[in-house]
Parts: structure tokens; C-alpha cells; sequence
């Protein structure tokens, strides 16, 4: 069936560099996008969302690139720091009316 | 405001028991939905609500029960708990209108012999 999945379930980075998560989607009807970060032991936590009729969305540090084309959303996370560790997971709209379509998670580990 | 509180944070159950889990969640949201995730997976959804006395299924609902009696509360039940179900089990809630930015629950652990 249709899901929505990431490239790498690990992903490690050195302080102060910029980190960069990949999703790939398969559901060509959803239309809106949202990322999430997981701390070990507690509930997903919003980052930034995009919709479908835009190519990039900036927040504080954070941007997030959709490339419909291709079916691709990434999350660009700069100067990491080591408050950034944890699983990050891209989600869609894919269930419509409610629910989110998750991906099976990055875990973004911080070197010193 | 608390936000979306979950109790209990951890349960043991047997196989065959029955058990609910608590939701609740006080930012007067319309929607709220409960989510399982089971190690190297993502969230999946079990079922959803988007109002007081509407429940719908989502992509796994099969053994487990719901109902939104109230605006704040959204009960997950177990009927007859399987090892399968082991699982942390997420509730979530979020306004209506165009955002489906979804606010989560701290978990519930749940662990079935």
C-alpha cells in the first residue's frame, strides 16, 4: 500500500554542522506535510508543516523542501546541537479527513 | 493549559483482560485520534474522532473500541488484550479547519503477557 518512508533510519552529525532528513511519499493526493521530532520517552512534537502548493517553508533553524515531482520532502535542521537528538518523523495527509500517514522515523544522533 | 494528558504512563495486562486507556485534553479541539507505535515503526493510526459523538476507524482499529462522549474526552478501550498490542499507544488532538498540526499525548506503555 501506499506509505510514507525515510531513506535512513540513523543519521549522524557533528555539532554545529547542518543536518538534513529525507522522506520519500508515495500518495500523490496528500496535500499537506508535517514534521515531527520524538524525544526518547515522550509524544511526538511539531516542527514545521508544509502544504502541497508550496516548494519550502522556513522556521527558526529549520526549513522543510517538498519536491512533488519526485515525491520527496526533506528537513534541514541548522548548526545542530545536541538538544536536536532525536527520532524525526515526516507525516501526510494521507488518511483524509483525519489521521496522519507516518514514516518509520530518523534518529538523528549528535557527535561532540 | 495541560494540553493532552494520557493515564496510566505504564500497564501490565494479561492476555484476555480488558482495560481503557484515558485521554483527555483541554484546548477545546474537535479532533483527537489515537495512534500506536511499535518499535521501528511509525505512528499508525487506531481510530479517530472529529467531534463528541462521531468516532471513525483508522488503519488498525481491529480489537479496540472508542467512543467521545464529551468534547475533552476520548477513551481507548481494550477488549480482550492480545501480546499483539503490545505497544505505546499515543492520543493526539488538534482544531478543525485547514491545519492537521496534531498536539501528542506524553504516551501510555502498554505491555501484554
Amino acid at each position: 500500500g501506499e506509505s510514507v518512508g525515510l531513506h535512513l533510519p540513523t543519521l549522524s552529525v557533528q555539532e554545529g554542522d547542518n543536518s538534513i532528513i529525507n522522506c520519500a511519499y508515495s500518495n500523490s493526493a496528500s496535500d499537506y506535510f508535517i514534521w515531527y521530532k520524538q524525544e526518547s520517552g515522550k509524544g511526538p512534537q511539531f516542527i514545521i508543516d508544509i502544504r502541497s502548493n508550496m516548494d519550502k517553508r522556513q522556521g527558526q533553524r529549520v526549513t522543510v523542501l517538498l519536491n512533488k515531482t519526485v515525491k520527496h520532502l526533506s528537513l534541514q535542521i541548522a548548526a545542530t546541537q545536541p538538544g536536536d537528538s532525536a527520532v524525526y518523523f515526516c507525516a501526510e495527509n494521507g488518511l483524509g479527513a483525519d489521521g496522519l500517514t507516518f514514516g518509520k522515523g530518523t534518529h538523528l544522533i549528535i557527535q561532540p | 493549559n495541560a494540553g493532552v494528558t494520557q493515564t496510566p504512563k505504564f500497564q501490565v495486562l494479561k492476555t484476555g483482560q480488558s482495560m481503557t486507556l484515558q485521554c483527555a485534553q483541554d484546548m477545546n479541539h474537535e479532533y483527537m485520534s489515537w495512534y500506536r507505535q511499535d518499535p521501528g515503526m511509525g505512528l499508525r493510526l487506531i481510530h479517530y474522532s472529529v467531534g463528541a459523538g462521531i468516532t471513525d476507524q483508522g488503519e488498525v482499529p481491529n480489537g479496540y473500541n472508542v467512543s467521545r462522549s464529551t468534547t475533552e474526552d476520548f477513551p481507548l478501550r481494550l477488549l480482550s488484550a492480545a501480546p499483539s498490542q503490545t505497544s505505546v499507544y499515543f492520543c493526539a488532538s488538534r482544531t478543525g479547519g485547514g491545519s492537521y498540526e496534531q498536539y501528542f499525548g506524553p504516551g501510555t506503555r502498554l505491555t501484554v503477557t
